[in-house]
C-alpha cells in the first residue's frame, strides 16, 4: 500500500459526458502527479500541483483540467468525453521539498479505470 | 527531443536467473526513475537514481550519466518478479518522460 488512495476504481461512462477522479497523496506529500496509461499511448505525464499551485503541464489535453485542494487532495476533470479517453489515470505523489520535482520518489495510487462507450 | 530506449521488450527467463534491463536515452538528464507494473496494473517506484548505483534486496540500480544508460538488475529472479519494469528520466523539462516498458516473465 503506497499510502496514496485513488477514487473511484473503476469508471464506465458515455461520450460527451464529463467526470471527476480524485486523488489523496500520502500525509506530508506537497506535490500529486497525474498520469495516463493508455494502450497506444503508453504512461504519459498529464500535469502537477504542488502546494496547490499548477507546477508543470504534460500532454493533458484542453478538456481535461486538475486542481490541488487546500487539503493537498486533487481531482481531475474530464469532459466532453470521447472513446479515446478510455484509460487508466494514474496519481503520485512526492514530497518534492524544496521544489526538487523528480528528484524524489514518486508514490503512486491504484489507479482509476476510466472506460468511455 | 528527448528520446527513451528501452530494451528487450519482452524477456523470458527461469527462476534463479540473473535478469538485466537496459534504458538508454537521448541527452543529459537530471534523474531517472525504475518503476514496476504488476499485472493487475498497479505502479511501485522501484528506485529513483541521479549517479552511481543503488541496491534494494535483489534489485540493483545503475546509471552512467556519460554514456547516457542505465540498467535495471535482478539477481536469483522468482516469478514474483514477473511484471513490466518501465524507465522514467527526467530531462529537465519538468516532465517525466516514460520508456515503453520491458515486459519481464519468470517461469518457475
Amino acid at each position: 500500500d503506497s499510502g496514496v488512495t485513488q477514487t473511484p476504481k473503476h469508471l464506465i461512462t458515455a461520450t460527451g459526458q464529463r467526470v471527476t477522479l480524485r486523488c489523496s497523496p500520502r500525509s506530508g506529500d506537497l506535490s500529486v502527479y497525474w498520469y495516463q496509461q493508455s494502450l497506444d499511448q503508453g504512461l504519459q505525464f498529464l500535469i502537477q500541483y504542488y502546494n496547490g499551485e499548477e507546477r508543470a503541464k504534460g500532454n493533458i489535453l484542453e478538456r481535461f483540467s486538475a486542481q490541488q485542494f487546500p487539503d493537498l487532495h486533487s481531482e481531475l476533470n474530464l469532459s466532453s468525453l470521447e472513446l479515446g479517453d478510455s484509460a487508466l489515470y494514474f496519481c503520485a505523489s512526492a514530497k518534492d521539498q524544496g521544489g526538487n520535482e523528480y528528484t524524489d520518489t514518486q508514490y503512486f495510487g491504484p489507479g482509476t479505470r476510466l472506460t468511455v462507450l | 527531443k528527448n528520446e527513451v530506449e528501452q530494451s528487450p521488450q519482452n524477456l523470458t527467463a527461469q527462476e534463479g536467473e540473473f535478469i538485466t534491463i537496459n534504458c538508454s536515452y537521448s541527452v543529459g538528464i537530471s534523474a531517472l526513475h525504475w518503476l514496476q507494473q504488476h499485472p493487475g496494473g498497479g505502479i511501485v517506484s522501484l528506485f529513483m537514481l541521479s549517479s552511481g548505483k543503488k541496491k534494494h534486496g535483489r534489485l540493483i540500480a545503475t546509471i552512467n550519466i556519460q554514456e547516457k544508460h542505465s540498467s535495471l538488475h535482478i539477481t536469483a529472479s522468482h516469478p514474483r518478479d514477473s511484471a513490466v519494469y518501465i524507465c522514467a528520466p527526467y530531462f529537465g523539462n519538468e516532465k517525466l518522460t516514460f520508456g515503453t516498458g520491458t515486459r519481464l516473465t519468470i517461469i518457475p
